[in-house]
């Protein structure tokens, strides 16, 4: 049963426009939410994060906004550049049994068009 | 500064075999973890270290042990492979002050036949 949901596995975008990637969660005790960037041959690297009592945060041409009612947090990536073709994961944070404890999403392949 | 580092980058074992997968990390940190990456899923948490001379077990622990060696040095051990482990594993560190942003390795990829 996955805790955190990402239900497009690609996308494909043209340079220039929006990318937005979405993620839905189902647990309600998280309560911090980060974006993990993958290229190939690579290990995921931070990206940008929001606390469970913001709905919105902004670095640069990336902004990621959180609807606790709905669950449900969006990336977009604007305007979107060939250098952002990469594979984006959520993730969720809890505390668990005295730690923090991350659960990931299964990830977005993002191409963006030159 | 190398941040996390992991070797081998490959590996291909026959079932059966055993192996040990290194990580090491340069920032200080001490938290440390071992995922998995697997088709169509997450990153899966096998073992995690809170500190030197912690460890405890994750979401996937079974078939495989961990050793913190030290601060820096966190290992993946797989006794007797299967070809169910065939996987790419992935070391990761926090820091302390950090929230949740977790420093990952660049990756192992590990092939059982």
């Amino acid at each position: 049963d996955q805790q955190v949901k990402q239900n497009s596995p690609s996308l494909s975008v043209q340079e220039g426009r929006i990318s937005i990637l979405n993620c839905d969660y189902t647990n309600s005790m998280f309560d911090y939410f980060l974006w993990y960037k993958k290229y190939p041959a690579e290990g995921p690297t931070f990206l940008i994060s929001i606390s469970s009592i913001k709905d919105k945060n902004e670095d640069g041409r990336f902004t990621v906004f959180l609807n606790k009612s709905a669950k449900h947090l969006s990336l977009h990536i604007v305007p979107s550049q060939p250098g952002d073709s990469a594979v984006y994961f959520c993730a969720a944070s809890a505390w668990d049994t005295g730690r923090r404890a991350l659960t990931f999403g299964s990830g977005t392949r993002l191409q963006v068009q030159p | 500064n190398a941040g996390v580092t992991q070797t081998p980058k490959f590996q291909v074992l026959k079932t059966g075999q055993s192996m040990t997968l290194q990580c090491a990390q340069d920032m200080n940190h001490n938290s440390m973890y071992w995922y998995r990456q697997d088709p169509g899923m997450g990153l899966r948490l096998i073992y995690y270290s809170a500190s030197e001379g912690t460890t405890d077990k994750g979401e996937v622990p079974n078939g495989y042990n961990v050793s913190r060696l030290n601060k820096r040095e966190f290992s993946l051990r797989l006794e007797s492979a299967a070809p169910s482990q065939t996987s790419v594993y992935f070391c990761a560190s926090l820091g302390r002050q950090s929230t949740d942003t977790q420093y990952f390795g660049p990756g192992t990829r590990l092939t059982v036949l």
